[in-house]
């Protein structure tokens, strides 16, 4: 039962472009989105959240939309630089309930310099 | 900043062997979990830990087991490994409370079951 998709597995970009990442959601009750960054051979760091009481959430070249209505976040990342490229996970939980927090299938994005 | 720490980054086992993947946190997190990574299935909850000594299951227990006899350390064991326990084990640890707050993840241990 995969409550949170990526449906685009991998994702090439020219350096310098706007690299968008999306993510669908089917729980209703997911209240808090994360976007992790994960880089082969480490293990996934914190990029960025957002709340429910949120539409947007910026940091630097970073933007995480939600779209509630539609059960959809995205992530853009503006400029793309090459040490940009990982697999981009979508995550979310309920009720500030870490112990339920959902992972997509991950977002291989390249970014080509 | 947070270190979680993963003791092997790549094992290699024998099926029927017992297994323990051992991971350490030093920012007094309350909560632990364990993940494993696979292509295309994202990360998946195995077990996690509110507290010492307390255990709950995640999504997919079975053939796992954990240890938490301190605050700092988690351990995953796998009672008898078999080939499809091939994958990469993510620990992660969180603080509890009211909130929210991000996981942060140790780097892996890529197992292979032979």
């Amino acid at each position: 039962d995969q409550q949170v998709k990526q449906n685009s597995p991998s994702l090439s970009v020219q350096e310098g472009r706007i690299s968008i990442l999306n993510c669908d959601y089917t729980n209703s009750m997911f209240d808090y989105f994360l976007w992790y960054k994960k880089y082969p051979a480490e293990g996934p760091t914190f990029l960025i959240s957002i709340s429910s009481i949120k539409d947007k959430n910026e940091d630097g070249r970073f933007t995480v939309f939600l779209n509630k209505s539609a059960k959809h976040l995205s992530l853009h990342i503006v400029p793309s630089q090459p040490g940009d490229s990982a697999v981009y996970f979508c995550a979310a939980s309920a009720r500030g309930n870490n112990n339920d927090m959902r992972f997509g299938a991950g977002t291989r994005l390249t970014v080509k310099p | 900043d947070v270190k979680v720490t993963q003791s092997s980054r790549y094992l290699v086992k024998r099926t029927g062997e017992k297994v323990f993947l051992e991971c350490v946190q030093d920012m007094d997190h309350e909560n632990m979990f364990w993940y494993r990574q696979d292509p295309g299935l994202g990360l998946r909850l195995i077990y996690f830990s509110y507290d010492v000594k307390m255990k709950e299951k995640g999504d997919i227990p079975e053939g796992y087991s954990v240890s938490r006899e301190k605050k700092e350390r988690f351990s995953l064991i796998l009672e008898s490994a078999s080939t499809n326990q091939t994958s990469m084990y993510l620990c992660a640890s969180s603080t509890a409370g009211q909130g929210y707050s991000p996981l942060h993840f140790g780097n892996g241990t890529r197992l292979t079951v032979t």
